[in-house]
């Protein structure tokens, strides 16, 4: 079964400290693992995707194939980063472009 | 360059009603998606269209039908709504099928059915 796991639907922390919002993912065949990020009142928008090695905004997440997983860090929380984070997968190989989402996890970042 | 825009933001329906939802892609983008999300979980892909045709769908039952245009704005249509259709509804447009570019998502629609 193709599935996006985030195991925590809230996370809460002090400002300064460290953030690892966890994936785990379930898929039979290539994917391509995504973090999108919806901050209060806006729209859902991509963070980061793997493929990119990039950081974004200070956040990094690096593909584990052998743990499955894709998880989302930061070394030091701000107060700016507070909002839902979805993790998401698609078809490395298929057009329909589909992609799967975990139930999300919300950041709470506290001053 | 315009994002992506739906309408309208907010409708109430009554159960067994249809309802029409509309997106306007990005400036540029060919490929567009719709998802679902329910309250507390994440979008769930209903199907996508390219060209004015559907190519690749989701698990949603065949009332919930789509069509794109030749400007590549695009409608879903819900039919005989039922109470479990309330959700808020995004739609997402893409420059291409089968690249790896990004998905460009609207503020959604959010649909209660009474």
């Amino acid at each position: 079964a193709q599935r996006v796991t985030q195991p925590e639907k809230l996370l809460s922390v002090f400002k300064g400290a460290p953030v690892e919002l966890k994936c785990n993912y379930s898929y039979s065949g290539s994917p391509e693992l995504f973090w999108y990020v919806q901050y209060s009142r806006q729209r859902l928008q991509l963070l980061l995707r793997h493929i990119s090695r990039e950081s974004i905004k200070g956040f990094t997440a690096d593909l584990n194939k052998g743990e499955t997983s894709f998880h989302l860090k930061k070394p030091f929380a701000q107060e700016e980063d507070s909002a839902m984070y979805y993790c998401a997968l698609r078809s490395a190989s298929s057009n329909t472009g589909k992609l799967i989402f975990g139930q999300g996890t919300t950041l709470q970042v506290k001053p | 360059e315009t994002g992506v825009t739906q309408s309208p933001t907010h409708l109430i329906k009554t159960r067994g009603q249809q309802v029409t939802l509309r997106c306007s892609s990005q400036s540029g983008h060919n490929t567009v998606s719709w998802y679902q999300q329910a309250l507390g979980q994440g979008p769930q892909f209903i199907f996508q269209y390219y060209r004015e045709e559907e190519n690749g769908r989701g698990n949603f039952p065949p009332r919930f039908s789509g069509l794109q245009f030749p400007n590549y704005s695009s409608e879903l249509n819900v039919n005989a709504l039922e109470l479990d259709d309330s959700a808020l509804y995004l739609c997402a447009s893409r420059k291409d099928i089968g690249g790896k570019d990004e998905a460009f998502f609207g503020q959604g629609t959010r649909l209660t059915v009474v």
